[in-house]
C-alpha cells in the first residue's frame, strides 16, 4: 500500500499570504493518479486538482499543483478567507486508493 | 446537474450490518464509477473501495476485505455499500463519490454525496 505523508500538519497564515502544502509518497506515484481535495467542516470534500497539476472545473487559478514521482505540492498563491480548510492529497494505484492525513490551513 | 444523494443516518449495534445507498442523477450512470470513502469523527479520509457501474467490477481496501460489498442497480442509478460485522471503530461518515473511470478506477472524485453518518454503539 502506498502511504502518503502530508506536511505540515497545520499551517497558520494570514489572508493574502502564500500557502505551500507538501505530499510525499512512500513509493513512486503516477502523476495521472494524484489529486488534491479541500474539505470544510461539515461538508464533503471538493476536488481541486487532478493529474497532479490540472485544476478541476470552477477552481480559481490561485490554486496550483506540481510534482512527480514521490513529491507533490499544492500551492495557494494568495489565501482568500474561503480557503481556510483542510487539504488532502490522494492517489490511486495498484487497484487501491489512499489519502494523506491532511493539512489544516488556519487563520493566523 | 450531477447529484449523488445518500440514504439517512443509521445507528447499529456491534456485529450488525449496514447498507448505505447512493442515488445518482444528472449524468449517464454507467459512464462513470463510484468510490466509497469514510471519515471517522475528527479524523481524515479513508478510501474503502470502488465499483464500476458499467461492469460491476470491484476493488476493496485490504483492511475491509471480507466485510464490505459494493453493488450497483443500473435500473435506478443507485450504488450500495454494505458493511458487515460492525465494530465501534466503524463509526464514521460514509461518502460515495463519482470516479471518472468507467471500467477502471481513475481515482478522481469529482462529485460527492452528502455523507451518511453510521454510528455503531451497544
Amino acid at each position: 500500500e502506498i502511504v502518503l505523508t502530508q506536511s505540515p500538519g497545520t499551517l497558520s497564515l494570514s489572508p493574502g499570504e502564500r500557502a505551500t502544502l507538501s505530499c510525499r509518497a512512500s513509493q513512486s506515484v503516477s502523476s495521472s493518479y494524484l489529486a488534491w481535495y479541500q474539505q470544510k467542516p461539515g461538508q464533503a470534500p471538493r476536488l481541486l486538482i487532478y493529474g497532479a497539476s490540472s485544476r478541476a472545473t470552477g477552481i480559481p487559478d490561485r490554486f496550483s499543483g506540481s510534482g512527480s514521482g514521490t513529491d507533490f505540492t499544492l500551492t495557494i498563491s494568495r489565501l482568500g478567507p474561503e480557503d481556510f480548510a483542510v487539504y488532502y492529497c490522494q492517489q490511486y494505484g495498484n487497484s487501491m486508493g489512499t489519502f494523506g492525513q491532511g493539512t489544516k490551513v488556519e487563520i493566523k | 446537474q450531477v447529484q449523488l444523494v445518500q440514504s439517512g443516518a443509521e445507528v447499529k449495534k456491534p456485529g450488525a450490518s449496514v447498507k448505505v445507498s447512493c442515488k445518482a442523477s444528472g449524468y449517464t450512470f454507467t459512464s462513470y464509477s463510484i468510490s466509497w470513502v469514510r471519515q471517522a469523527p475528527g479524523q481524515g479520509l479513508e478510501w474503502m473501495g470502488w465499483i464500476s457501474a458499467y461492469t460491476g467490477k470491484t476493488n476493496y481496501a485490504q483492511m475491509l476485505q471480507g466485510r464490505v460489498t459494493m453493488t450497483t442497480d443500473t435500473s435506478t442509478s443507485t450504488a450500495y455499500m454494505e458493511l458487515r460485522s460492525l465494530r465501534s471503530d466503524d463509526t464514521a461518515v460514509y461518502y460515495c463519490a463519482r470516479d471518472w473511470g468507467a471500467t477502471a478506477a481513475r481515482g478522481v472524485f469529482d462529485y460527492w454525496g452528502q455523507g451518511t453518518l453510521v454510528t455503531v454503539s451497544s
